[in-house]
C-alpha cells in the first residue's frame, strides 16, 4: 500500500504559538489531501481538502485563520496551528488521494498546548 | 451532523467468538470503507465496498452493504486479542470530492 508520513508525531508547545504539522505522500503524488481532527475517544471530523495549487476548502466550523493550510507541491500539505491554545489540543490526521476510492492516511500528530 | 451511526459504541468479547459492527449513513454513496485504529495510532484501511456491491471478504473479515438500509456491517469471525481497537466506517460523499464521512466507531475489546 502506499505510505503517508506525518511530522512532528508528537508536539508540545506554549499557548499562542504556532505549531506546523506537514503531511507527506510518500510514494505517489497527491493532488488532494485531507486534514482531520480527532478528539480522545471520538470519530474523525475533516476539517478541510488541501488542493494541490489552490486554496484549502474548509468544513463549516473551521476558522481558515486559525488552521492555515499550504499544499505546496504534489507531496506535501502542512497545517499551521496559529496562536495555539489548550482547546486546540487533539490528534490531527491528514490523508492523501491517490486515485477516486483510495486514500491513505499518516499516522497521526498529537499536539498538546499547555 | 454528517456523521454516521455505528454500533455498539462499545463490543468486549472472548478470543474465538466473532464480532459484528454495524453502520449506517444517510446520503447516497460511491462506496464504503472499513478502517482500524489503534489506541493513539493512524487509520489502518481495511476493506473498501462498492455501492454495486452487497459481500465482501478479506482474510477473517466480512463486509456487507444494504444501499436501501444505508447500512453495511464488518465481521471478524475467530477475533484475536490483536484485534482489539476501534473500528470506523467512511464513506463518500457522493460527490466525487474524496471527502470521507466517518462513522462514530466501535470499541473492539478482545479478552484472550
Amino acid at each position: 500500500g502506499a505510505v503517508v508520513s506525518q511530522h512532528p508525531s508528537r508536539v508540545i508547545c506554549k499557548s499562542g504559538t504556532s505549531v506546523k504539522i506537514e503531511c507527506r505522500s510518500l510514494d505517489f503524488q497527491a493532488t488532494t489531501m485531507f486534514w482531520y481532527r480527532q478528539f480522545p475517544k471520538k470519530s474523525l471530523m475533516l476539517m478541510a481538502t488541501s488542493n494541490e495549487g489552490s486554496k484549502a476548502t474548509y468544513e463549516q466550523g473551521v476558522e481558515k485563520d486559525k488552521f492555515l493550510i499550504n499544499h505546496a507541491s504534489l507531496t506535501l500539505s502542512t497545517l499551521t496551528v496559529t496562536s495555539a491554545h489548550p482547546e486546540d489540543s487533539s490528534f490531527y490526521i491528514c490523508s492523501a488521494r491517490r486515485s477516486v476510492g483510495e486514500q491513505f492516511f499518516g499516522p497521526g500528530t498529537r499536539l498538546t498546548v499547555l | 451532523s454528517q456523521q454516521g451511526e455505528e454500533d455498539p459504541q462499545a463490543l468486549s468479547i472472548q478470543e474465538g467468538e466473532n464480532a459484528t459492527m454495524n453502520c449506517s449513513y444517510k446520503t447516497s454513496i460511491n462506496n464504503l470503507q472499513w478502517y482500524r485504529q489503534n489506541s493513539g495510532r493512524g487509520l489502518v484501511h481495511l476493506i473498501l465496498i462498492r455501492s454495486n456491491e452487497r459481500e465482501k471478504h478479506s482474510g477473517r473479515l466480512r463486509v456487507t452493504l444494504d444501499t436501501s438500509k444505508k447500512s453495511s456491517s464488518l465481521l471478524i469471525t475467530a477475533s484475536r486479542a490483536a484485534d482489539t481497537a476501534s473500528y470506523f466506517c467512511a464513506h463518500d460523499d457522493s460527490g466525487n470530492t474524496g471527502k470521507l464521512i466517518f462513522g462514530q466507531g466501535t470499541t473492539l475489546q478482545v479478552k484472550p
